[in-house]
């Protein structure tokens, strides 16, 4: 059964730093592409940010470029976000997500077949 | 950036069509995808690539693509389907790329 379970979120004060962890169970996780996703209180969806199964090509959001990092451990089947820099308006659950496998048709990325279910950060002072 | 624009309600009775679009500038020419999400659960994959659905999800779900929209249709609405839909795409130009999604649409059973 594929899992993926976020951990690291917390409070925060603005211009503090937190990293979240996704720790991923029951598929080969070194040959999927891998998002985070957050989602204000309330709010719709909005993308993080894109890692790729090596690693070797990143996405970001231009919300968070240049104070989020992503990245993997594919010894440790786990996929990480750095958040420097942060703000109120970063407060949300955030996701990590699988990306379909890609068989080489299709389009491409691919979209999300499963999702964590969420960890809670809280930007405040 | 691209804008995807989707209605923020649709009601339906039990047993009618949903319809739920997805508008967006020559939208027909990018694969979509959409998402289920019901209170307090992560999202759920219902259907991509405009009109593919992943394994476990019913045939009363169908998409489709054209021009400026895109549609998520349910079929034979039950009371479970009351949730927010998403849409999404790619959006890949000479210097951004990124994953875009709509704002949503929360779908009453009547």
């Amino acid at each position: 059964e594929v899992q993926l379970v976020e951990s690291g979120g917390g409070l925060v004060q603005p211009g503090g730093s937190l990293r979240l962890s996704c720790a991923a169970s029951g598929f080969t996780f070194s040959s999927y592409e891998m998002n985070w996703v957050r989602q204000a209180p309330g709010k719709g969806l909005e993308w993080v940010s894109y890692i790729s199964s090596s690693g070797s090509t990143i996405y970001y959001a231009d919300s968070v470029k240049g104070r989020f990092t992503i990245s993997r451990d594919n010894a440790k089947n786990s996929l990480y976000l750095q958040m420097n820099s942060l703000r109120a308006e970063d407060t949300a659950v955030y996701y990590c997500a699988r990306a379909l496998y890609y068989y080489g048709s299709g389009s491409y990325p691919r979209p999300f077949d499963y999702w964590g279910q969420g960890t809670l950060v809280t930007v405040s002072s | 950036s691209y804008v995807l624009t989707q209605p923020p309600s649709v009601s339906v009775a039990p047993g009618q069509t949903a319809r739920i679009t997805c508008g967006g500038n020559n939208i027909g020419s990018k694969s979509v995808h959409w998402y289920q999400q019901k209170p307090g659960q992560a999202p759920v994959l219902v259907v991509y690539d405009d009109s593919d659905r992943p394994s476990g999800i019913p045939e009363r779900f169908s998409g489709s693509n054209s021009g400026n929209t895109a549609t998520l249709t349910i079929s034979r609405v039950e009371a479970g389907d009351e949730a927010d839909y998403y849409c999404q795409v790619w959006d890949s130009s000479s210097d951004h790329s990124c994953w875009v999604f709509g704002g949503g649409t929360k779908l009453t059973v009547l």
